[in-house]
């Protein structure tokens, strides 16, 4: 069965940090997508990023990175030199590949890491 | 470019009454279209999906209901709440089975 773990339920730090999300996930699939999405205070989730399992490269994108490791089925996503605006609860996320017709597109998703930056 | 609509934001309805929420599409065709539900604790549960008008499919056997009338919009229902269907209700779609899915605001539903 599919599984994703955030294993950090809150994260407290003070601004300028850098802080690391982590995510496992567990699938017996040999194609699937990862996710990560920001869930703000009002409520609607932002997408971050996708990435198939094909491609372990690591991403950057300004302040964010995220390290994709298939060897310990690792996702983790880090925020350098962290911002108020930071603040949020963040989701990993996966999804099976296609299998024809019945692919869904559904997201397994992890239960989620508070973050809280502080001033 | 694509947007997404959910309402009412919020709602108070009482145990037994009737619920009705709707999301919309803007800005494409055919999409896949999602209904989750965020209980307290955060965990996301998807509740219905569709890839297409009149194709509903449930993940999870509960009191509610989805239908899609048209391409882009979803409704989600129910005849008779009950206080467990407290919750965060958020719409999502996306361009393909394999994409990124994109939600809306919400709408933040309390049974009393």
């Amino acid at each position: 069965a599919q599984k994703v773990t955030q294993a950090q339920t809150e994260i407290s730090v003070v601004e300028k940090e850098d802080v690391t999300l982590d995510c496992v996930y567990e699938t017996r699939d040999t194609t699937y997508y990862l996710f990560w999405y920001k869930q703000p205070p009002s409520g609607e989730l932002v997408f971050l990023i996708r990435r198939n399992s094909f491609d372990e490269q690591n991403e950057i994108s300004g302040r964010y990175s995220w390290n994709f490791q298939k060897s310990t089925s690792s996702f983790n996503f880090t925020i350098t030199a962290s911002q108020v605006v930071d603040s949020a609860v963040y989701f990993c996320a996966l999804s099976e590949a296609s299998r024809g017709s019945s692919n869904t597109g559904k997201l397994i998703f992890g239960q989620g890491t508070t973050l809280q930056v502080k001033p | 470019s694509q947007t997404i609509h959910q309402w009412p934001a919020t709602l108070v309805q009482p145990v037994g009454s009737p619920l009705s929420l709707e999301c919309t599409v803007e800005g494409t065709s055919n999409p896949n279209l999602y209904w989750y539900r965020q209980a307290a604790g955060r965990g996301l549960q998807l509740l219905f999906y569709s890839v297409g008008i009149g194709q509903i499919s449930s993940e999870v056997p509960q009191n509610l209901s989805a239908s899609r009338p048209q391409d882009r919009q979803f409704i989600l229902s129910s005849k008779k709440l009950l206080l467990s269907d407290s919750g965060f209700y958020l719409c999502a779609w996306s361009e393909d089975s394999m994409y990124e899915q994109y939600f809306g605001p919400g709408t933040r539903l309390t049974v009393t």
